[in-house]
């Protein structure tokens, strides 16, 4: 068991730009969510699969966002056309079925 | 909608010391409620795990336990050390696994 794996730890990019992350969960886990966490607040909850099925999706994911989970695997998720108002911690998470979430250390994303 | 609220805000302790966090949730309908602690720039470590049938859940010198009929859970943190410093959150969960998170307590234990 490695834990769940982020990468980039750190995106710097400027407004307008696109931007991907990657995330790769625990293998066994069917399971994988992505939530956003701004400075001082709690993470919230943007949108999950089981296995490759996107099953739901938050209002807080706008157009510019989409995820995508081809093989089950790994996911990623890609902002279109960046805003200031992305910034953000974007953190992954994976489950086996409902047990307990075991969260990566996120990917921290600066649109200047 | 589930709101969770986080009491206080920010804690600064010195060693040693006893505390207790708060959380508090409006529904009551909940599958579980989650207890974690996040370190500066990382991510989310699960401390304890609370099912709505159970009242207490137990770790080391942590104890957290949940009312759920009044939408509460406190998190009781026995002999502080500098090494608890980080801040905790709590989550509500409503058996989707999409998690509702508190704003979090920011805890400083000073030695």
């Amino acid at each position: 068991d490695t834990g769940v794996s982020q990468d980039p730890r750190h995106k710097i990019t400027k407004r307008g730009q696109n931007v991907t992350f990657r995330c790769d969960p625990i293998s066994e886990h069917n399971r994988l969510y992505w939530y956003r966490q701004t400075l001082g607040q709690g993470p919230e909850f943007l949108t999950y699969f089981q296995n490759e099925a996107q099953l739901e999706k938050s209002r807080l994911l706008s157009d510019r966002f989409s995820a995508e989970r081809p093989k089950g695997s790994f996911s990623t998720l890609e902002i279109q056309r960046t805003e200031q108002g992305d910034s953000a911690m974007y953190l992954c998470a994976s489950s086996l079925d409902v047990s307990p979430l075991h969260f990566g250390n996120g990917t921290r994303l600066t649109v200047t | 909608k589930q709101e969770v609220t986080q009491i206080p805000a920010a804690l600064s302790v010195p060693e040693g010391e006893n505390l207790v966090l708060n959380c508090s949730f409006t529904d009551s309908a909940i599958y579980n409620l989650q207890w974690f602690r996040q370190d500066p720039g990382k991510g989310l470590t699960s401390l304890l795990l609370i099912q709505s049938s159970q009242r207490e859940q137990t770790s080391g010198r942590l104890n957290a336990s949940l009312d759920k009929s009044s939408g509460r859970s406190t998190l009781y943190i026995a002999a502080s050390q500098p090494g608890d410093s980080a801040t905790y959150l709590c989550a509500v969960d409503g058996a989707t696994n999409k998690l509702i998170f508190g704003t979090g307590t920011l805890l400083a234990v000073q030695p």
